[in-house]
């Protein structure tokens, strides 16, 4: 099975900070990564798909990146409504394997 | 619009079995995948598999394969995924989505207590 390894698990940052979240992976996966928020009490929403492209109507703050087995999701500046839950997912091969999450919350 | 409307929350004794609905509108039914994932504590996932909803094909996390039964409805364009011989480690909240994992269900709280 592909482990994946999400750092930090939890992330204090304050509004209008850079933030990042890295997902590893323990083999290659080319770009087959998902990215998601969820806040509590609601299902999961797909913010970046494919490592890199943005899901429609998601905002423009978020962006994923990719190199090798390390992707990474940025917000590049961090808005009250940002504060949810957020999750990677690989969908390379099965059995298809999430991310321990990362919890983030306002400093 | 995608939608994935599932059943509401079941509360059921250790032993038994449940079967959860997850009834698709919005998109052709046969032409996505129907993935169920396992979601405990409100934090760690699992995915627990996947029906082709077309020829019914299988696919299970291992893990799952004697817990869960997928089946579909296509008259009803309704996925269902029966969980069986219940015990505490299977309260959770579970979810289906759509392949690709694009679209989700809103997801249904199972609780097992005597």
């Amino acid at each position: 099975d592909i482990q994946v390894t999400q750092s930090p698990s939890s992330l204090l940052a304050s509004l209008g900070e850079r933030v990042t979240i890295t997902c590893q992976t323990s083999q290659s996966i080319s770009n087959n990564l998902n990215w998601y928020q969820q806040k509590p009490g609601q299902a999961p929403m797909l913010l970046i798909y494919y490592a890199t492209s943005l899901q429609t109507g998601m905002p423009s703050r978020f962006s994923g990146q990719y190199s090798g087995r390390s992707f990474t999701l940025t917000i590049t500046s961090l808005e009250p409504e940002d504060i949810a839950n957020y999750f990677c997912l690989q969908h390379y091969s099965a059995p298809f394997t999430f991310g321990s999450g990362t919890k983030l919350e306002i400093k | 619009q995608v939608n994935l409307l599932q059943s509401g929350a079941a509360l059921v004794k250790p032993g038994a079995s449940v079967k959860l609905s997850c009834k698709a509108s919005g998109y052709t039914f046969t032409d996505y995948y129907i993935h169920w994932v396992k979601q405990s504590h409100g934090k760690s996932l699992e995915w627990i598999g996947y029906i082709n909803p077309n020829s019914g094909y299988t696919n299970y996390n291992e893990k799952f394969k004697s817990k869960a039964t997928l089946t579909v409805d296509k008259s009803t364009n309704t996925a269902y995924m029966e969980l069986s011989r219940l015990t505490s480690e299977d309260s959770a909240t579970y979810y289906c989505t759509r392949r690709h994992f694009d679209y989700w269900g809103q997801g249904v709280m199972v609780t097992v207590s005597s």
